[in-house]
């Protein structure tokens, strides 16, 4: 069974551009979430999104959003980059919203100059 | 409020025991986890435990849980170098009432030293 993939890997934008991360779940999970890890912050909550529906959402500005679509891959986009978004994205997927554990993918890492 | 905290570092000699600490402050926490983080990857979950247990053993694995004091522990058996990583410990906790989510502690460089 595949893994949870993330797409890109890696990718270097600048300040006031824009990027869309893509997540790929393992097969017949239906729930994904994304997270930010940053050296200060650590892992931070951005998103869950099940049924296509955002279920739960951390605390970051409305530049962060998403989308999942109805095969449940998801996408995350980042609007107006500024240099703290560097980072590396994670998404995870579980069977659903409220059940079974995270699985984690190897994670996106996007550097902004 | 949802807190986990861990130390930053530990640093042991193959073969020894690891032990890696955590606490959380938020007493509806229904699993508590362990994930292992390796440079340039994800995380891959380790093992978790039902909060109404108090140990949990998997092999080299042994997580106990002391729910009254809020603290979480993983032991690793024989610890080798390929257990160097970074470890984190996270709480699934209840939101908006009927969702759950994971908080994560700020996680444990495990350094094992040859």
């Amino acid at each position: 069974k595949a893994g949870v993939t993330q797409t890109p890997r890696y990718l270097i934008k600048t300040r006031g551009q824009q990027v869309t991360l893509s997540c790929s779940p393992i097969s017949g999970h239906r729930s994904v979430s994304w997270y930010q890890q940053t050296p200060g912050q650590g892992l931070q909550f951005l998103f869950e999104y099940f049924s296509e529906t955002q279920r739960n959402k951390g605390n970051f500005p409305g530049r962060f959003s998403g989308r999942q679509f109805s095969n449940s891959r998801s996408e995350m986009n980042v609007s107006t980059l500024e240099l703290g978004d560097s980072a590396l994205y994670l998404c995870a997927s579980r069977l659903s919203a409220n059940t079974g554990e995270l699985f984690f993918g190897e994670g996106s890492r996007l550097t902004v100059l | 409020g949802e807190d986990v905290e861990q130390s930053l570092f530990l640093s042991v000699r193959e073969g020894d025991s690891s032990v890696i600490n955590c606490t959380y402050t938020d007493s509806s926490s229904t699993y508590l986890y362990w994930y292992k983080q390796e440079p340039g990857a994800g995380l891959q979950l380790l093992t978790y435990i039902f909060s109404n247990m108090d140990m949990k053993q998997d092999q080299r694995l042994t997580v106990l849980l002391n729910k009254k004091d809020k603290h979480l522990s993983l032991r690793i058996a024989d610890t080798q170098t390929g257990d160097s990583a970074i470890y984190f410990c996270a709480e699934k906790i209840i939101v908006n009432n009927a969702g759950n989510m994971l908080t994560f502690g700020g996680g444990t460089r495990l350094m094992v030293k040859p």
